[in-house]
């Protein structure tokens, strides 16, 4: 398969922990990157690798990976992090990137 | 400090072809300078990427979209040009040029967007 699946929202109570998950067949071969999207804004990379975060990217982020489905776990959710979270990988034969539909966080 | 910007026309009309231009600053398409991307998205709707040009001249597409794209670069003046033939209102979107790290697979900075528009 070529393709990402992501749950299209999910919600958690401010100061609780949110995982949001990704499925996908390329995820056997390669980790997900996780992108961050507010209203109005371009993307931003909060997750790469098997669990590194860009600079400025809070260590309440983090990622892991289980056999086709990775997932950001966010711990102790805030407020901001309210937003469009979108995973995305290489394909198998790494020629091209996939994104996922996108799952929309809200926090409560 | 990297930054891009995309430009190009607001509005097309059905049929024309789109070009689109991404200025670049703070690296170089030029020997192990990594590649910019172009990823679309349509209002309210997800991510699409498009298509990808390294700094030496390789290029990726998009399988559901190659016939219609052509991306290349202009390391000189620090651009990267992206176009889109045969446009139609499902076209739609905002596009996004992105920066990608030499030998990662994540699109690190990102352009503001332009949003395109395809009517008649």
């Amino acid at each position: 398969s070529s393709e990402l699946t992501q749950d299209p929202a999910v919600s958690v109570a401010l100061g609780q922990t949110v995982r949001i998950t990704c499925q996908g067949d390329s995820l056997r071969t390669y980790y997900a990157l996780w992108y961050q999207q507010k209203p109005g804004q371009a993307p931003a990379l909060v997750m790469y690798g098997k669990h590194s975060r860009p600079s400025g990217i809070p260590d309440r982020f983090s990622g892991s990976t289980s056999g086709n489905t990775a997932s950001l776990t966010i711990t102790g959710a805030q407020a901001e992090d309210e937003a469009d979270y979108y995973c995305s990988s290489r394909d198998r034969t790494d020629k091209y990137w996939m994104f996922g539909g996108g799952t929309r966080l809200t926090v409560l | 400090q990297i930054t891009l910007k995309e430009s190009g026309p607001t509005l097309v009309k059905p049929t024309q072809t789109l070009t689109l231009t991404c200025s670049f600053s703070g690296f170089s398409l030029t020997t192990g300078g990594g590649g910019v991307g172009w990823i679309r998205q349509p209002p309210g709707k997800a991510l699409e990427w498009l298509a990808l040009i390294y700094w030496d001249d390789d290029q990726h597409y998009s399988p559901s979209l190659r016939s219609r794209l052509t991306i290349t670069r202009d390391s000189t003046n620090n651009k990267v040009i992206l176009t889109m033939t045969d446009m139609d209102p499902v076209d739609t979107a905002t596009y996004y040029c992105a920066h990608n790290d030499f030998g990662a697979h994540y699109f690190d900075y990102w352009g503001q967007g332009a949003l395109v528009t395809v009517s008649s």
